[in-house]
């Protein structure tokens, strides 16, 4: 089966800018998270839908916002780009339960360059 | 954000050499995943881990999850040059929220 498809792969923005990035799941997946990889901070925490809602939350400021379809495919959304925002992000997909049901499954990634 | 404390940072290896690393916390987790992740890549799931005590391998790969539920390692065997990349820990906390908490990773490196 078709694994997780994130689009673009690459993009470039200036700062004041917004981007929005896409995650389509493995099919069944009800489960999408979103997280930014720095080299510096390593795999931070955006968000986690389930169910078109938001289940989880991490620590970032209200300019990060996401949402998700019907069809369980999520988008992430960063407005008002600033230079710290470029980073590799990535969403995983997962049935969404405890244990076994909740093992995820990564994207290859929306490299954002913010200039 | 949360993290797991992962252990060491980066390593330089032999081929063939075998390595160990390791996460911890002060919190319980009911699932441990160990992913690796290549350059410009997603990480990629290694190895899953579900219950106390469990010692699970995949191929040169053997991971066990801690008694105390709050620590796993990860060992592989007789390195090879397609090791080399970035390995990630990720714990699910067993109480409250669904989502993971991810350590800081291992940058592996071997020379041939």
């Amino acid at each position: 089966k078709a694994g997780v498809t994130q689009t673009p792969r690459y993009l470039i923005k200036t700062r004041g800018q917004q981007v929005t990035l896409s995650c389509s799941p493995i099919s069944g997946h009800r489960s999408v998270s979103w997280y930014q990889q720095t080299p510096g901070q390593g795999l931070q925490f955006l968000f986690e839908y389930f169910s078109e809602t938001q289940r989880n939350k991490g620590n970032f400021p209200g300019r990060f916002s996401g949402r998700q379809f019907s069809n369980s495919r999520s988008e992430m959304n960063v407005s008002t780009l600033e230079l710290g925002d470029s980073a590799l992000y990535l969403c995983a997909s997962s049935l969404g339960g405890r244990g076994g049901a909740n093992v995820l499954t990564f994207g290859a990634g929306s490299r954002l360059t913010v200039l | 954000g949360q993290q797991l404390n992962q252990s060491p940072q980066s390593m330089f290896i032999q081929e063939g050499e075998d390595v160990s690393m390791n996460c911890t916390s002060s919190s319980i987790f009911n699932t441990w995943l160990w992913y690796k992740q290549d350059p410009g890549e997603g990480p990629v799931l290694l190895i899953a881990l579900y219950k106390a005590g469990e010692l699970t391998s995949n191929g040169r790969l053997t991971a066990q999850f801690g008694i105390t539920r709050k620590d796993s390692f990860l060992n592989i065997s007789a390195s090879i040059p397609s090791d080399v990349g970035i390995y990630f820990c990720a714990g699910q906390l067993r109480s409250g929220t669904y989502k993971y908490i991810f350590g800081t990773g291992t940058r592996l490196k071997v020379l041939a």
